[in-house]
């Protein structure tokens, strides 16, 4: 158990809907990053938050957003769904985003979205 | 821009010694990371390497040449629950700190 839960861990729905990926880091980590893992696709950067911030964006769609509360949690919004959409949605968290060891991400279960 | 490389997938025997390489291009290099991913699961931190050498953990050891981009994953004694796909990625500080994955190699540990 890294100590990062997702919720929920399963979510089946349709195409043109929105759903919200919910993510609690780490006690003590500050930082939150997303990633969408496709079935024949390594782990793809989405974007990571430092403390409430927008810390690096990676190949997230403009459907898509997320952002980080107060008290760390954070969410993932995906919108306008397509069946493409349809991966694993790792959330992962450290305690910083510096280059120092501490930077090791320790991900959670994941949410597995179907997108029908 | 960033790349990758590690091979798809690999066997190896129970007891034997297996090592995975990755290569990577990138501008802004700052520290490599190995995960052990097995399937449906989430990836668990295994090494973090961001000098050049060796660091060795248990069964587990991770070589790193930040000359060469190269950088390599040795498990000793292998163990029938190793069978896990072995994710290379790159911290990367061009444009905002960013870790990018590799594909993953497949490890495949037959008795």
């Amino acid at each position: 158990d890294s100590g990062v839960t997702q919720t929920p861990k399963h979510l089946i729905t349709a195409t043109g809907q929105r759903v919200t990926l919910r993510c609690s880091p780490r006690s003590g980590d500050l930082s939150v990053y997303w990633y969408q893992q496709s079935l024949d696709q390594g782990l793809q950067f989405l974007i990571q938050y430092y403390n409430g911030e927008e810390r690096a964006k990676g190949n997230i769609l403009e459907r898509f957003s997320a952002q980080q509360f107060p008290d760390l949690h954070s969410e993932l919004n995906l919108s306008s769904l397509e069946l493409g959409d349809s991966a694993l949605y790792f959330c992962a968290s450290s305690v910083a985003p510096t280059g120092r060891r501490g930077e090791t991400q320790y991900f959670g279960p994941g949410t597995r979205l179907l997108v029908l | 821009g960033q790349n990758i490389d590690q091979p798809t997938e690999m066997t190896a025997t129970e007891g034997a010694i297996v090592q995975i390489n990755c290569t990577y291009q990138t501008s802004g290099f700052n520290g490599l990371f190995w995960y052990q991913q097995h399937a449906g699961e989430a990836p668990t931190f295994l090494s973090y390497n961001v000098l050049d050498g060796l660091e060795e953990k248990g069964r587990f050891s991770s070589f790193l040449s930040r000359s060469k981009g190269y950088s390599y994953l040795l498990l000793k004694e292998l163990q029938m629950k190793d069978s896990a796909s072995y994710l290379c990625a790159v911290r990367d500080n061009t444009g905002g700190f960013k870790t990018i994955f590799g594909a993953g190699t497949r490890l495949f540990v037959k008795a």
